[in-house]
């Protein structure tokens, strides 16, 4: 089975810009999240979506916004971007039936805002 | 609100001595714990969860809800173990699997 899959992989955008990442969950995943990490705070929860539906969410403000369609794949959105915003963002999905809780991570899309 | 706190940033050890990386967590509810690990190129990925008891590349973990603990063990280091590992905390119950609060990481470095 393919893994998660990221796109893009690497981006540069300008403060006040916004941008769209995407993720692609493995065969047969419905939940998918999002993860930021950057240096200082590390890893942080963004927000979890199980088929089309914003399970759980983080406390960031509400420039990030995601979504989930019918094929599982989502995408997330940061507006008015920041340049506290550079940062590596993670996505995640899991088998929500396994019962496991493993969350299978892709590589990453590393943002830099400028 | 729910932490979890990795004291350690760093820790070297060499080969063949035990490892021990701390994880200690705070939480009001019922929670599940797990030990997730980032080798060298490679994507993060679970290394075990503390439901399953299991034993992982000859690592442990015990919750000890007295002492809010969840420490990884292994009595003899290979350097293949070098990596960063992450402690990880959700709500118990199933619904909140991908949400995931993580300590801040201990960097493990076993020396030859």
């Amino acid at each position: 089975k393919a893994g998660v899959t990221q796109t893009p992989r690497y981006l540069i955008k300008t403060r006040g810009q916004q941008v769209t990442l995407s993720c692609s969950p493995i065969s047969g995943h419905r939940s998918v999240s999002w993860y930021q990490q950057t240096p200082g705070q590390g890893l942080q929860f963004l927000f979890e979506y199980f088929s089309e539906t914003q399970r759980n969410k983080g406390n960031f403000p509400g420039r990030f916004s995601g979504r989930q369609f019918s094929n599982s794949r989502s995408e997330m959105n940061v507006s008015t971007l920041e340049l506290g915003d550079s940062a590596l963002y993670l996505c995640a999905s899991s088998l929500v039936a396994s019962g496991t809780g493993e969350l299978f991570f892709g590589e990453g899309s590393r943002l830099t805002v400028l | 609100a729910q932490r979890v706190t990795q004291p350690e940033k760093l820790l070297s050890v060499f080969k063949g001595a035990p490892v021990e990386l701390k994880c200690n967590y705070s939480y009001s509810g019922s929670p599940e714990l797990f030990w997730y690990v980032q080798y060298s190129r490679q994507r993060l990925q679970l290394l075990l969860r503390h439901i399953s008891r299991e034993s992982i590349k000859g690592f442990t973990a015990d919750l000890n809800k007295g002492e809010t603990s969840f420490h990884l063990k292994k009595p003899f280091a290979q350097e293949e173990d070098s990596a960063m590992y992450y402690c990880a905390l959700s709500r118990a119950g199933g619904t909140s699997y991908g949400k995931l609060t993580f300590g801040q990481g201990t960097i493990l470095t076993v020396h030859p």
